[in-house]
């Protein structure tokens, strides 16, 4: 079975602070895995996926096998980070389509 | 380019009613997911369909509960004689034809349910 676990609910930083959203998995396979983003009073949204190795509005996540984690990094968080997080997990070619195994999400607050 | 359009955005059903949640996916996208989200918990998959296909609803409740995606229109969540417990926000997203690995899920803005 498949399985994402963000252990924070609630996280709040200072504007300028370093932040990590943690997200840990369990998945027999080889997943893949994303981390997806609702702002205020808008739909969810892709913000970066372990394959693509890329950095998006200064996030950066690194897919840690051994350890079975994947946490979303900014060295600098900036108030319009403010929003939910959520770490997903597809099992690709292993199971059908592209369904996602969703974490219960990280509500991110930036103070100003 | 209107994404994927979810109605209505907001659905109040008493107990016994049927509720039926509609998505339109994004132009020519034809794969479609939907999920659920209970209060205070993370979304959960339910069922992935492609068009007039049932692929896999292997998180489809076993009752009450069905989905169809037909040749024309959109694809339906339909929930028979409502209870409490299904007051959730519906959650649909679809993706392009599906090459060799993940494509991206793209999400409408939700259908919240509301049982009375």
């Amino acid at each position: 079975a498949q399985r994402v676990t963000q252990p924070e609910k609630l996280l709040s930083v200072f504007k300028g602070a370093p932040v990590e959203l943690k997200c840990n998995y369990s998945y027999s396979g080889s997943p893949e895995l994303f981390w997806y983003v609702q702002y205020s009073r808008q739909r969810l949204q892709l913000l970066l996926r372990h394959i693509s190795r890329e950095s998006i509005k200064g996030f950066t996540a690194d897919l840690n096998k051994g350890e079975t984690s994947f946490h979303l990094k900014k060295p600098f968080a900036q108030e319009e980070d403010s929003a939910m997080y959520y770490c997903a997990l597809s099992g690709g070619r292993e199971t059908s389509g592209s369904r996602l195994t969703f974490g219960e999400g990280t509500q991110l607050t930036v103070n100003p | 380019n209107a994404g994927v359009m979810q109605n209505p955005r907001h659905l109040v059903r008493r107990r016994g009613q049927e509720a039926r949640l509609r998505c339109s996916p994004v132009k020519g996208h034809s794969h479609v997911y939907w999920y659920r989200q209970l209060p205070e918990e993370g979304l959960k998959f339910m069922v992935y369909l492609q068009k007039e296909n049932i692929i896999d609803e292997s998180g489809m409740p076993k009752e009450r509960f069905s989905a169809e995606f037909p040749k024309e229109g959109p694809s339906i969540l339909r929930i028979q004689q409502v209870v409490r417990g299904d007051s959730a926000a519906y959650f649909c997203a679809s993706s392009p034809s599906l090459l060799a690995g993940y494509n991206e899920q793209f999400f409408g803005p939700g259908t919240r349910l509301t049982v009375l």
